[in-house]
């Protein structure tokens, strides 16, 4: 069974700061998404990453595919109090598989 | 407004009842999915159709019955509720099969079961 692991787990920081969350697995991926969700709702796509070590930038969201594509990050450029929700990696495998989901990056901003 | 829609947001029953959850997606998307998020925000796959034909089942109880009487639409029936049920069930459809393809959720179902 592939895994994603996320880190941090969780992640407060202050209005304005700067963070990079984490996607790793020891297996390789032909794509990886991230996606965001907030309490009471659904996740919501924010990018696709197809390419070893692409770069995708998202107004002050920064992605990365990792060159092996088994590893992803996210950074947030002076975050802000609407970027508060939980990050979500997902896998998609060789083979026609399912998507593999991360456990989650739950951030909050603080003002 | 194009969205995936699902019914009830809540839904609170006791151990041994059957319950149904519905989802509706007018996006004219191809594939639905039943995600099952657990109490850790773990977001684990249940079913998968395409075009109303069922194209993934992963392991999960005979309990759980997954019906698509049209392609907008996969409702997810669950008989014989147990505690370990209780979760946050999420409809999503994508465009295709794919599984780059991107994933539209629904705002989820909370199940609690006592």
């Amino acid at each position: 069974t592939q895994l994603l692991e996320q880190s941090p787990q969780f992640l407060s920081i202050q209005e304005g700061e700067n963070l990079t969350v984490y996607c790793n697995s020891s297996s390789v991926f032909s794509s990886l998404q991230w996606y965001r969700q907030e309490p009471g709702e659904g996740p919501v796509l924010l990018v696709t990453v197809v390419t070893g070590g692409e770069v995708k930038k998202l107004k002050r969201l920064t992605f990365q595919f990792g060159d092996a594509r088994k590893d992803s990050s996210l950074h947030i450029t002076a975050a802000q109090p609407g970027d508060t929700g939980l990050y979500l990696c997902a896998g998609e495998p060789y083979g026609n598989t399912p998507l593999v989901f991360g456990k989650g990056t739950r951030l909050s901003v603080i003002a | 407004d194009t969205a995936v829609s699902q019914t009830p947001k809540y839904l609170v029953t006791q151990m041994g009842n059957d319950k149904s959850i519905k989802c509706e997606q007018n996006l004219g998307h191809d594939t639905m999915y039943w995600y099952k998020q657990d109490s850790k925000k773990f977001l684990k796959i249940m079913f998968s159709y395409n075009n109303k034909e069922l194209i993934i089942n992963e392991t999960v109880p005979n309990r759980f019955s997954p019906k698509s009487p049209d392609k907008a639409h996969l409702n997810l029936h669950i008989n014989s509720l147990e505690l370990g049920d209780s979760a946050v069930y999420f409809c999503a459809s994508s465009p295709s099969g794919a599984y780059n393809s991107p994933l539209h959720f629904g705002n989820g179902t909370r199940l609690t079961v006592t």
